[in-house]
């Protein structure tokens, strides 16, 4: 089952903050998340165990609530380098397997 | 050094035709993946593989088949193409578990016409 994303379009002047959220039906071991340029591949951000676990990365940082099977990533004072495609991936405890989110495009305008 | 290339970066072809993309990793990884990527950027599993399972996502039609010659490689298959089959291809790999990241190919845009 996909995670679903909130809100699909995000647009922002920079300097401004975002928040997405990442909703999954099912329960989770660990949420990623994932950044994709427009013509590139998804890259890498940050990963989040169960416990209620926050990371950090650059001024993006995340939270996961294992018990809601929610994560946020929360997107402080945007640079235009943040304009991009994001996307939750979830792990669930019975499979290895990475699916992602639906994905919310993100435009950061000076 | 390309931690994962894919080849090739674009593809058009025909309906009917088969075609394969490649993928190949040298960062050790032993779980390897293939996502869908539609017009609308959803990122959809495919496939995942270790050494030990293949992992097919039960929608995909088995007009796709994944064929991996050793941990480094996973190519896919895909047999009489149809005009839905246009999209994104990406190849990822990670350790196995469930607390690693997965790094991505540049993607082959496949196009049938």
């Amino acid at each position: 089952q996909q995670p679903v994303q909130s809100p699909q379009a995000v647009i922002l002047r920079e300097g401004e903050d975002a928040v997405i959220n990442c909703s999954s039906s099912k329960a989770l071991y660990s949420v990623h998340w994932y950044r994709q340029k427009h013509g590139e591949a998804p890259v890498f951000l940050m990963i989040l165990l169960k416990g209620g676990e926050q990371k950090g990365h650059e001024k993006i940082s995340a939270s996961f609530n294992e018990k809601k099977q929610q994560s946020s990533l929360y997107l402080t004072a945007s640079q235009l380098s943040y304009s991009g495609t994001y996307f939750c991936g979830t792990e669930g405890g019975d499979t290895d397997k990475l699916i992602f989110g639906t994905g919310t495009r993100l435009q950061v305008f000076p | 050094d390309t931690a994962v290339s894919q080849t090739p970066k674009y593809l058009v072809t025909q309906m009917g035709n088969d075609k394969s993309i490649k993928c190949e990793q040298n960062l050790g990884h032993d779980t390897m993946y293939w996502y869908k990527q539609d017009s609308k950027k959803f990122l959809k599993i495919m496939f995942s593989y270790n050494n030990k399972e293949l992992i097919i996502n039960e929608t995909v039609p088995n007009r796709f088949s994944p064929k991996s010659p050793d941990k480094a490689h996973l190519n896919l298959h895909i047999n009489s193409l149809e005009l839905g089959d246009s999209a994104v291809y990406f190849c990822a790999s990670s350790h196995l578990g469930q607390v690693h990241e997965a790094f991505f190919g540049q993607g082959t845009r496949l196009t049938v016409v």
